[in-house]
């Protein structure tokens, strides 16, 4: 599965837009993005995922660059409960095979 | 999205009991559940693969007769932390594939968190 880098923190203004970056620069065809999210005291909590197509759900959305080799969650609005550890997982789609975490980026949304 | 449902959410034992942790899926059927632990500050790290109908798969460094893990059902894989010493608390963590799904997303529980004294 292909490494991700993600920055190990990061801030953002209540309602504002959160952006966090994940680079998957050896990231192969095959390999999905998937985001997670981890509050404390809880299990990840998964956001979304996507191969090439930007996507977008209730919660987020995920832009993916045209060559794959980077991507973003964006949370439109965040709030004071989007306050998690956010994980970028790639891998490819394999039932028998758990998700590897990474350290993660620790987003905290200040009032 | 698919959900994943464990119990308890907290436990606190004496040393040198035993402490079982059940893991469902809720609205789905599951071959396959992991079962992760996390220490504070640290990300998960992956304890056994279990695997409905036949033994786990165990991580090098997990004693296999101490975190026993029974896989009978669809539905139902438990973990029981045998003898447990204080060095085995920790937030413990189950997961599944959601079946149906064809891109691979892994759903969580809500995690157990043990606490041995």
């Amino acid at each position: 599965d292909a490494k991700t880098t993600q920055p190990p923190s990061m801030d953002c203004a209540e309602g504002r837009a959160a952006n966090l970056p994940c680079n998957h620069s050896t990231i192969s065809g095959n390999e999905y993005v998937y985001w997670y999210r981890q509050i404390h005291s809880q299990g990840p909590q998964y956001i979304i995922h996507g191969l090439k197509n930007n996507e977008t759900n209730e919660m987020a959305s995920l832009i993916i660059t045209e060559d794959r080799k980077s991507s973003t969650l964006i949370l439109p609005h965040a709030t004071l409960r989007d306050t998690a550890v956010y994980y970028c997982i790639v891998r490819v789609v394999n039932y028998g095979q758990n998700f590897v975490f990474g350290p993660g980026t620790r987003l905290s949304v200040l009032p | 999205g698919a959900v994943v449902s464990q119990h308890p959410s907290w436990v606190i034992c004496k040393s040198g009991t035993s402490v079982k942790i059940e893991c469902r899926s809720l609205d789905f059927q599951a071959t396959t559940m992991f079962w992760y632990r996390q220490f504070p500050k640290q990300s998960l790290m992956l304890m056994a693969t279990s695997n409905e109908g036949s033994k786990a798969t165990y991580e090098q460094g997990v004693e296999k007769d101490k975190f026993l893990i029974n896989h009978a059902s669809l539905t139902l894989s438990t973990l029981t932390v045998t003898s447990a010493h204080p060095e085995d608390s920790s937030f413990y963590i189950c997961s599944a594939h959601a079946s149906g799904s064809f891109t691979g997303e892994l759903f969580f529980g809500e995690g157990s968190r043990l606490t041995v004294l």
